[in-house]
């Protein structure tokens, strides 16, 4: 069964850049794409970005200047990496497998952006 | 303001059926595929339908998909207090080369 975890900081600091992982398991990466959604506290789906496994990405037009995805495929992982943080930018992120989400899902990480 | 438009909340008494629109563009709903999601509080979304009208294995035949033009629909039968839960359409747009969801709909089984 694929299993995807999200890790990093659960604090950053305004300005700051958010670096998050993803590591899949159970499952190879190649031949699908992988994406980053994330969820504000109380509100919807916002989609982040995903890439393909063949090293394409693409990005929500409203988050595209401050993003970057990249894969890692030696360790199983994928990361995104956002750019000049505001209050506005806490949330739970999640990692699923596919270009809109799809069958698997990490279990979220709350990211908050606070000094 | 989310691109795809779905009610804020629906609802219905238990063991009754329950639809749950989400209307969208061409360049969306109309050219692309349509998924379904269920997000429990406090959990990740969970894929309930895929490519419009299909479910993933282990989604209970009381769920069903359908679109048209530019609007898909989900249908929830036999509602149980289980089902109580928000729910998300999501596709690909290719005008913006970038994939959208509806703002969610909360289901209440009364």
């Amino acid at each position: 069964q694929v299993q995807l975890q999200e890790s990093g900081p659960g604090l950053v600091k305004p300005s700051e850049t958010l670096s998050l992982t993803c590591t899949v398991s159970g499952g190879s990466m190649s031949s699908y794409y992988w994406s980053w959604i994330r969820q504000p506290p109380g509100k919807g789906l916002e989609w982040i970005g995903c890439l393909y496994y063949g090293g394409s990405t693409n990005y929500s037009p409203s988050l595209k200047s401050r993003v970057t995805m990249s894969l890692d495929t030696s360790n199983n992982q994928f990361s995104l990496k956002l750019t000049s943080l505001t209050t506005a930018d806490t949330a739970v992120y999640y990692c699923a497998r596919g270009r809109v989400g799809g069958s698997f899902w990490g279990q979220g990480t709350l990211v908050s952006v606070s000094s | 303001q989310s691109v795809l438009t779905q009610p804020p909340s629906v609802s219905a008494a238990p063991g009754q059926k329950v639809t749950i629109s989400c209307s969208g563009s061409t360049s969306n709903i109309g050219n692309n595929y349509v998924s379904w999601y269920q997000q429990f509080p406090g959990t990740a979304p969970k894929l309930l339908m895929y490519e419009n009208n299909k479910r993933p294995s282990g989604i209970p035949d009381r769920f069903s998909g359908s679109k048209s033009g530019t609007s898909a629909t989900l249908g929830i039968t036999g509602l149980q207090t289980g089902d109580e839960a928000d729910y998300y359409c999501g596709t690909w747009d290719s005008s913006l080369s970038a994939a959208v969801f509806g703002g969610g709909t909360k289901l209440t089984v009364l």
